[in-house]
């Protein structure tokens, strides 16, 4: 079967760095990705990993360890507006995106 | 790039009535669509891979009569909900990726609520 695990809800300071962590079990492993989702609004992409390390996009990162099945999701300098959901989602093969049920993040000041 | 469009953002129908939601891929030709549908506070439950030019592949649980997924061109996939129920009611979202590597783009939703 598939299981994609994460926190289901974190609280940091606005400023501060937060590191959402994902761990899966999967048959099968294509690539991991992180989405974000405010209320009421659909998933945008924030960053995908197919290979072992770290990949940086600006304020966001994200790291893989495929033997562990391990992913974790990092914000620095966090905003208000980084107050949402973050997804994470494993593709297996050519099967369609596993998501995780998600981390509610709420930023406060 | 990889936009997605989905049509509408919201609608209201009354119970038994059949509703039409629409997704195009606007810069690129998408093969395969996704629907997914996400109750409050759950995550996103894949409904149906859509593929052009065949039937749909349905998940386990979800009703292909109820609800009718046409893919009729590389752009443009459509849901159905046919008979809806209030039960019905939900955060319906299409996708869909320019290839087996590349990321899934999705749609900005649609909100049905059924009354």
């Amino acid at each position: 079967g598939q299981n994609i695990d994460q926190p289901t809800e974190m609280t940091a300071t606005e400023g501060a760095i937060v590191q959402i962590n994902c761990t899966y079990q999967t048959s099968g492993f294509n690539g991991l990705f992180w989405y974000q989702q405010h209320a009421g609004e659909a998933p945008t992409f924030l960053s995908y990993n197919v290979l072992d390390g770290l990949e940086e996009k600006g304020r966001f990162s994200s790291f893989l360890s495929r033997s562990k099945g391990y992913s974790y999701l990092l914000l620095k300098e966090l905003q208000m507006k980084d107050s949402a959901s973050y997804l994470c989602a494993v593709r297996t093969g050519n099967t369609p995106l596993v998501f995780g049920k998600g981390t509610r993040l709420s930023v406060i000041a | 790039g990889a936009v997605v469009s989905q049509h509408p953002s919201w609608v209201i129908c009354k119970s038994g009535t059949s509703v039409k939601i629409e997704c195009r891929s606007l810069d690129f030709q998408a093969t395969t669509m996704f629907w997914y549908r996400q109750f409050p506070k759950q995550s996103l439950m894949l409904m149906a891979t859509s593929n052009e030019g065949s039937k749909a592949t349905y998940e386990q649980g979800v009703e292909k009569d109820k609800f009718l997924i046409n893919h009729a061109s590389l752009t443009l996939s459509t849901l159905t909900v046919t008979s809806a129920h209030p039960e019905d009611s939900s955060f319906y979202i299409c996708s869909a990726t320019q290839g087996a590597d590349s990321p899934l783009h999705f749609g900005n939703g649609t909100r049905l609520t059924v009354t």
